[in-house]
């Protein structure tokens, strides 16, 4: 099966611009949508269909995607957004679908 | 509103199997695919399998193939998830997520929202 690489950790000064990138051959093939999970909650998707923001999520989420590398952008990071974001996406050819591993985010 | 309400915590010795319930309501229930996710302790999300708006068709991730069922009863609007032969590496939180789907000008593309709230499984002697 196809695995989606993310870092394991990313920090960031409170009201800095981050990066959370997902590499992966699928992200070619299906856009990655990526999810926010705070400690003791489910996950909430926070940017699907390579840049769509669900209601209620911050303008300052985004999501882009460059060849087999899809990123989760946060521009003005803010204390609430300090969490760990997981990207997933299809695979390309079964119905299976993938998370990576995982980004825990610190805003120092 | 639109949610899924998942049953309570569980407890089961190596061995046992457990069946775990996700309610959906505020959208119509069989318009809708429906993903099981996992997580271990301290550990990442991991994807288990999905099932289709009738129940006729389910995908497994070759991890818990042939050890994970998932059945739907759409009078109820209610999917089910059932693990056999558990043992302690079972022991995690298991979400339900609706699935979602467009179309764009590069294909299909897929998002998991919303989320029910989790079971916990803890599986031990």
């Amino acid at each position: 099966s196809s695995e989606l690489t993310q870092d394991p950790a990313v920090s960031v000064a409170l009201g800095q611009t981050v990066r959370i990138t997902c590499q992966g051959d699928i992200v070619r093939t299906h856009y990655a949508s990526w999810y926010q999970q705070k400690p003791g909650q489910a996950p909430v998707v926070v940017i699907y269909n390579r840049n769509n923001r669900p209601s209620g999520i911050p303008a300052r989420f985004s999501g882009s995607t460059s060849g087999d590398t899809a990123s989760l952008t946060i521009t003005g990071a803010q204390a609430e957004d300090e969490a760990d974001y997981y990207c997933n996406s299809r695979e390309t050819t079964i119905d299976h679908w993938v998370f990576g591993g995982g980004t825990k985010l610190t805003v120092l | 509103q639109v949610q899924l309400v998942q049953s309570g915590a569980e407890m089961r010795k190596p061995g046992a199997s457990v069946k775990v319930s996700c309610k959906a309501s505020g959208f119509v229930f069989t318009n809708f695919w429906v993903h099981w996710v996992r997580q271990a302790p301290g550990q990442g999300l991991e994807w288990m399998g999905i099932i289709n708006p009738s129940g006729s068709y389910t995908s497994y991730s070759l991890k818990f193939q042939g050890r994970v069922t998932l059945t739907r009863d759409t009078s109820a609007s209610t999917v089910y998830m059932e693990v056999n032969s558990l043992t302690s590496e079972d022991t995690a939180v298991y979400y339900c997520a609706r699935d979602n789907s467009v179309t764009t000008m590069t294909g299909l593309t897929w998002w998991l929202d919303p989320w029910g709230q989790g079971t916990v499984v803890t599986v031990s002697s």
